[in-house]
Formats: structure tokens, sequence, C-alpha cells
């Protein structure tokens, strides 16, 4: 989307390391930030969410970092398996709008076995 | 407990038909957004509608229209099918702002 930008578009780790997926946006009324994880063929999933009043959030292995003074918020996946292979998708609201978002281009993941 | 759900999962049209993709919130939600992705692209968004009326639109042609109905459902409409308009058309249903998708309908146009 162009508001949101995704880096890196493609990322391969091996089993076992961290992988962090890293976006930036420009509209700073903005105030949710989920993460899509999309297999291949599938529906993008909802993975982690995060809302502007807190700086982080875990669920397992999965952290999301958020920086709202420099707009850019993280991914992070720990102790990366083979089934954590697939595309993740950043996602920003579109000014104040409940549920309307601009997508990332993806990050393409390997974890190599 | 039924996710969101969409009809068809594939379709085969030609230049110049025109489309109708259904779609079928989680109980509940009355919120529906359609987003159009493109092969190796993110998710684009087109339409939010709730409580049936449109609440945005993103930057797509007026070939494109859709509609939400009284049980919350929506219909989203394609015109004069360009074959750039073939991609996963994804239907999302919220109650708050977290959005779940449907598994899509896959639109090719020869």
């Amino acid at each position: 989307g162009e508001n949101v930008e995704q880096h890196p578009s493609t990322l391969s780790v091996q089993e076992g390391d961290s992988a962090v997926i890293k976006c930036t946006y420009s509209d700073s009324a903005s105030n949710y930030f989920p993460w899509y994880k999309q297999e291949l063929g599938k529906r993008p999933q909802l993975i982690i969410d995060i809302r502007s009043n807190v700086g982080e959030k875990k669920d397992q292995r999965i952290a999301v970092t958020l920086n709202k003074t420099a707009k850019h918020f993280s991914l992070h996946i720990t102790e990366t398996q083979p089934e954590d292979s697939a595309v993740y998708f950043c996602a920003a609201p579109r000014g104040n709008t409940g549920n309307q978002f601009y997508f990332g281009t993806g990050t393409s993941l390997t974890v190599i076995p | 407990d039924a996710g969101v759900t969409q009809s068809p999962t594939h379709l085969i049209k030609t230049r110049g038909q025109h489309v109708t993709l259904r779609c079928s919130p989680i109980s509940g939600h009355k919120s529906v957004s359609w987003y159009q992705q493109v092969l190796g692209q993110g998710p684009q968004f087109i339409f939010q509608y709730y409580e049936k009326e449109e609440r945005g639109r993103g930057n797509f042609p007026d070939r494109f229209s859709a509609r939400q109905f009284p049980n919350y459902s929506s219909e989203l409409n394609v015109n004069a099918l360009l074959l750039g308009d073939s991609a996963l058309y994804l239907c999302a249903s919220s109650a708050q702002e977290t959005q779940y998708f449907g598994p899509g309908t896959r639109l090719l146009v020869l």
C-alpha cells in the first residue's frame, strides 16, 4: 500500500533463529496495527495486533513493537519453525477509519530446517 | 462457529463481462470490507460497508460497486471486466477494528 512500507520483501532464516519484519506508516492518526500471515493459496490470518497505547505485545513466540514517534512497527518471531514459512503482511488504518486498511507489500519468510 | 464465507471460490470470465461476488460475515459482525489482492502483492482496499452504508472507497474505478444487505451480507460487482481485474478478491468482516478474512474468490479474466 502507498502509505505502508514493509521490509524485507524476502527473508530466509535457519530453524530456531529469529525473524524480524519492519513496517513504516505515514498517517499519525493511525492507532491500530495488525499483522497477517498468508500461506500459499489461503486467506490472510490475523496473528497479532497492537494498539497505539502500548509499545509492545507478545503472544508466545510472536511479538510486535510499535514506535509511534518514528511511525514504525515490527514483527518479531523467535525460535522459528518450518511451519512459520509464509508471507507476512503488516497493515495500518486509512486515517481514523474503522475498518479500512493499507497493507504492506508482504514479506516472504522461509524457515530452513 | 462459522467464519467469513465467500462465493464462488473460483470464477473465469472474459473481457467486457460483469461479475458478482458474495460474502457472508461472521455472525454479529456489521462491517464488511472488500479487498483486491493481485498475485505477489498485499491486499488493496476497495470498499467498506457498515450497517448497509458505504463508509469508504479505495482508488478503484466506477466499474466497481458494492452493497450490503439487511442481514449484513455483501456483494461486490465489477462491470466491463479487464484483464487486470484478475485477482483474489477478499472479504473481511469485523465487529471492532479487528478484521477477519474470508477464503476469497479467485477471478481470472481472459
